[in-house]
């Protein structure tokens, strides 16, 4: 039971490349969710998808793009990569009931230079 | 947006001791409350959650809920040198709405 997974762990883009950040969960959650942490700031949420077929703004969604692709899977992409862009991302899931209740995947370190 | 207010730290307490952790949010109809752990370079994961005022027990941990005060905190107990880790608190205000604080560094020292 792997719980979250993300990939990639690591990643250094240029300005204005684009990549997409992939997330799957195994534990057959209806609510997945994108956030990012930056030092001081706190976990930021990005997007979500409250169930298969539906996502949703968060509080800080420009320049990022997302994708439901099934229950399992929910992906970040970045078409423009900005330095502004550097953070940690993680991803999570939740049984759906839209409370803090979450799991978290590993992170992944994305710098932009 | 509303606000999760958390002392950035770092706390440092004595292995064996209490450690008291502190938060205050702005919406007053909040609803639920979590507690997370973050280990350096980890991920967040969930150790407390409350939905009532009061306290709330889970072996060395103790989540505290005053609604009229908009604050929670948490208490752990006997506390470890494995227990150094930034202590995140999370507010629920609505569907799908949560807000997390900056967090709060906790160092036990042996």
């Amino acid at each position: 039971n792997a719980g979250v997974t993300q990939t990639p762990k690591f990643q250094v883009l240029k300005t204005g490349q684009s990549m997409t950040l992939q997330c799957a969960q195994d534990m057959n959650h209806n609510s997945m969710y994108w956030y990012r942490q930056d030092p001081g700031m706190g976990l930021r949420l990005i997007y979500y998808s409250a169930s298969e077929g539906t996502t949703d703004k968060g509080e800080v969604p420009n320049g990022y793009n997302v994708s439901r692709l099934n229950k399992r899977e929910f992906s970040l992409r970045l078409e423009s990569a900005a330095p502004s862009q550097t953070s940690v991302y993680f991803c999570a899931s939740s049984e759906g009931r839209g409370t803090g209740e979450a799991f978290f995947g590993q992170g992944t370190r994305l710098t932009v230079v | 947006q509303k606000e999760v207010e958390q002392n950035s730290g770092p706390l440092s307490v004595p292995e064996g001791a209490i450690a008291s952790l502190n938060c205050t949010y702005s919406d007053r109809g909040s609803q639920s409350f979590f507690w997370y752990r973050q280990y350096s370079g980890k991920s967040p994961e969930l150790i407390m959650f409350i939905y009532s005022n009061g306290d709330k027990e889970d072996g060395r941990f103790t989540a505290q809920l005053n609604k009229a005060s908009q604050y929670v905190s948490l208490l752990i107990r006997d506390s470890q040198p494995s227990d150094s880790a930034t202590y995140l608190c999370a507010v629920n205000w609505g569907y799908q709405k949560v807000t997390f604080g900056t967090g709060t560094k906790l160092q036990v020292i042996p």
